[in-house]
């Protein structure tokens, strides 16, 4: 079984906070993303990673960056976290069957 | 921005009933997925269409590959409580894409018992 982690479940920060989210997974996938999910705006990608330390933004990259130094693991942040940046974020990696994307649970950010 | 459009936004069923959403896009794409995403969980995939016209089942969901490549449409028979979360399409450009998908915004079912 494909497994995607998300490093929390919840996660409450300041305006201006520095904010890392993790994301592991164990299917030597090639390929990982990261999306953010809002009410009535379904799933919008932020960044994708086609192999290590290779990345390319997606629909929504502003006040956001990646880093992939290991295929495992894709690391989201938010330099300097705003309120407009309160949302579900998911992470998601496919493997053999590209479409296929496996998805964590999901980190709920609460900016305050 | 958004290229899909997913319709309706929510639905409100008794168990038992039949639940039918569809979505479209303003471009042809080669391949249309369905999504489903339970309550605290990640989405899961539940149907992949790879050709104008096809239909494909798994269980109670139907879903099919319009013929103008543009739209598809997923129907679910006689819910039951388990069938509630979030349902999203999603196309996929295949090619050189790295397995990018667009999604819509998604269809909120809850049934009632």
């Amino acid at each position: 079984d494909v497994k995607v982690t998300q490093s929390s479940r919840y996660l409450v920060k300041r305006t201006g906070e520095k904010v890392f989210l993790e994301c592991v997974q164990d299917m030597d996938h090639e390929n990982m993303f990261w999306y953010r999910q809002d009410p009535g705006l379904g799933l919008r990608l932020i960044y994708f990673s086609y192999d290590v330390k290779m990345k390319e933004k997606g629909d929504i990259p502003e006040g956001y960056s990646v880093s992939r130094e290991k295929k495992e693991r894709f690391s989201l942040i938010l330099e300097s976290a705003s309120t407009n940046q309160t949302s579900m974020y998911l992470c998601a990696s496919t493997g053999d069957r590209d479409y296929e994307q496996y998805f964590g649970p999901g980190t709920r950010l609460t900016v305050t | 921005g958004q290229q899909l459009n997913q319709s309706p936004q929510s639905m409100f069923i008794q168990e038992g009933e039949d639940v039918s959403m569809n979505c479209t896009s303003s471009s042809i794409f080669n391949t249309w997925l369905w999504y489903k995403q339970e309550p605290g969980e990640g989405p899961v995939l539940l149907i992949a269409l790879y050709k104008a016209g096809e239909l494909t089942s798994n269980g109670r969901l139907t879903a099919q590959f319009g013929i103008t490549r543009k739209d598809s449409f997923l129907n679910i028979s006689a819910s039951i409580p388990s069938d509630v979360g979030i349902y999203f399409c999603a196309k996929y450009a295949g090619g050189t894409s790295y397995g990018k998908l667009t999604f819509g915004q998604g269809t909120i079912l809850t049934v009632h018992p």
